[in-house]
């Protein structure tokens, strides 16, 4: 059974980057054909995508924050990530990774707070 | 983008209610559509994807329909572990934007 992990700091400030890190378990993250995803939910709020990289290494990521995003594989570490540039306090979420198109496999989520 | 609305935002049922959740597109996704559930502090679980395929362990109770436009997410027969917030999802073209979710609250 695939899980996923997601890690990176709870806290960023103003104009930083933010840097998530997903670690799949349970199976290979080159092995098959799977889209690996990024999805955001601010507090009390809905969902949304931002973004996807294919086992081949193409990616495809929300317009709205296409200037910003970077989405990339460590086949080594069998662990994808998330770079967000530039964030603000609009960027305060909880941020899932999830495998599958649709995602049907998720992380439990961690919470990025964008605060000075 | 793809604009998607949900009705209702929230509704209040009993056990044993068959309820019905209802997704509408902006335009036309074929059957690109999918819908999660949603509790308290966890990740969302797919329960369709394709407007109307079960994904793997979801209970038949839960049953999806529709293309073009409009979708709905039916459950046969509410039980308490199916109070929850409920998202649909276009994943016709991206950004496969959700809709805004609806709440299923005891009533």
């Amino acid at each position: 059974q695939v899980q996923l992990q997601e890690s990176g700091p709870g806290l960023v400030k103003p104009s930083q980057t933010l840097s998530l890190t997903c670690t799949v378990s349970g199976g290979s993250i080159s092995s098959g054909s799977y889209y690996w995803s990024w999805i955001r939910q601010p507090a009390g709020k809905g969902l949304e995508w931002i973004g996807r990289i294919y086992t081949s290494g193409s990616t495809n990521y929300n317009p709205s924050l296409k200037s910003r995003v970077t989405i990339s594989v460590d086949t080594s570490k069998n662990q994808f990530s998330l770079k967000l540039s530039s964030v603000t306090a609009a960027d305060t979420a909880v941020y899932y990774c999830a495998r599958g198109n649709p995602p049907g496999y998720w992380g439990q989520g961690t919470l990025v707070t964008v605060s000075s | 983008d793809i604009q998607m609305t949900q009705s209702p935002s929230s509704l209040s049922a009993s056990v044993g209610d068959r309820v019905t959740i209802t997704c509408r597109a902006s335009q036309s996704i074929s059957s690109y559509l999918n819908w999660y559930q949603q509790k308290p502090g966890k990740a969302p679980k797919l329960l369709i994807y394709a407007a109307s395929s079960l994904q793997s362990g979801v209970p038949s109770k839960f049953s999806g329909s529709g293309s073009g436009t409009d979708f709905t997410l039916t459950i046969s027969s509410l039980q308490p572990e199916d109070f929850a917030t409920y998202y649909c999802q276009e994943s016709y073209s991206t950004p496969f934007t959700f809709g805004p979710g609806t709440k299923v609250d005891i009533k």
